[in-house]
């Protein structure tokens, strides 16, 4: 069956630019994360979804970070007013159940880069 | 804080050999702790995950010990192979939080044949 899938896979912006990103997470899946990973680090959380309900964001960063799961399925991370310090690969993760030890399964990622 | 160290420098071994990776925390209590494999330009992978009350925990040639006492877990890969080359990172976790994963920073391993 298909996997996470997140696109796009790459995505060069201005600074000052507003992007998106999307995340289409394994059918059936309740849980859905967002991580943000720096070159030659660990993931780092920044938000979590419960089908549509957001509830854990505090890792976004800042309030130019926004992210929605409309109707419990895709979700999309945007990032206004991007900074360099925002370049990193973004990983969208989901799993089947909500919260505890479920497997999680990640999306390939997308590669943010801010010139 | 909250603080997960894995060891930064690249671990480089002979195919055949028994890789060992370590994983230390400090200032928090897990009930579990993951492993996950993490390839060039992809998304981590679930390995294993091992609770608290267990001391060991093994799957085909990857073994994982949890010493909640040291706060450390080690993670083997035995006979490994030139295939195991990838940066595995570790995931301590808190029971009843929403299941997000806390990652240390990774360790590269090369397996040269």
């Amino acid at each position: 069956g298909a996997g996470v899938s997140q696109s796009p896979r790459y995505k060069v912006a201005k600074r000052g630019q507003d992007v998106a990103l999307r995340c289409d997470p394994i059918s059936g899946h309740v849980s859905l994360f967002w991580y943000q990973q720096a070159l030659g680090q660990g993931p780092e959380f920044l938000t979590y979804f419960q089908n549509e309900a957001q509830l854990d964001k505090s890792g976004l960063p800042s309030d130019r970070f926004f992210a929605e799961r409309p109707e419990g399925s895709v979700s999309t991370l945007k990032i206004q007013r991007t900074q360099q310090e925002d370049s990193a690969v973004y990983l969208c993760a989901s799993s089947y159940v909500a919260g505890g030890t479920d497997t999680q399964y990640f999306g390939p990622g997308t590669r943010l880069t801010v010139l | 804080s909250q603080k997960i160290e894995q060891n930064s420098e690249a671990l480089n071994i002979q195919e055949g050999k028994t890789a060992t990776l370590t994983c230390n925390y400090t200032n928090y209590s897990p009930a579990y702790l993951q492993w996950y494999r993490q390839d060039p330009g992809r998304g981590p992978v679930f390995l294993l995950l091992i609770r608290e009350n267990e001391k060991e925990k093994r799957k085909e040639r990857l073994k994982v010990t949890f010493d909640t006492t040291l706060k450390q877990s080690l993670f083997h890969i035995t006979a490994s192979q030139p295939a195991d080359s990838a940066t595995y990172l570790c995931a301590p976790g808190v029971s009843g939080n929403t299941g997000k994963l806390i990652f240390g920073q990774g360790t590269t391993l090369q397996v040269k044949p």
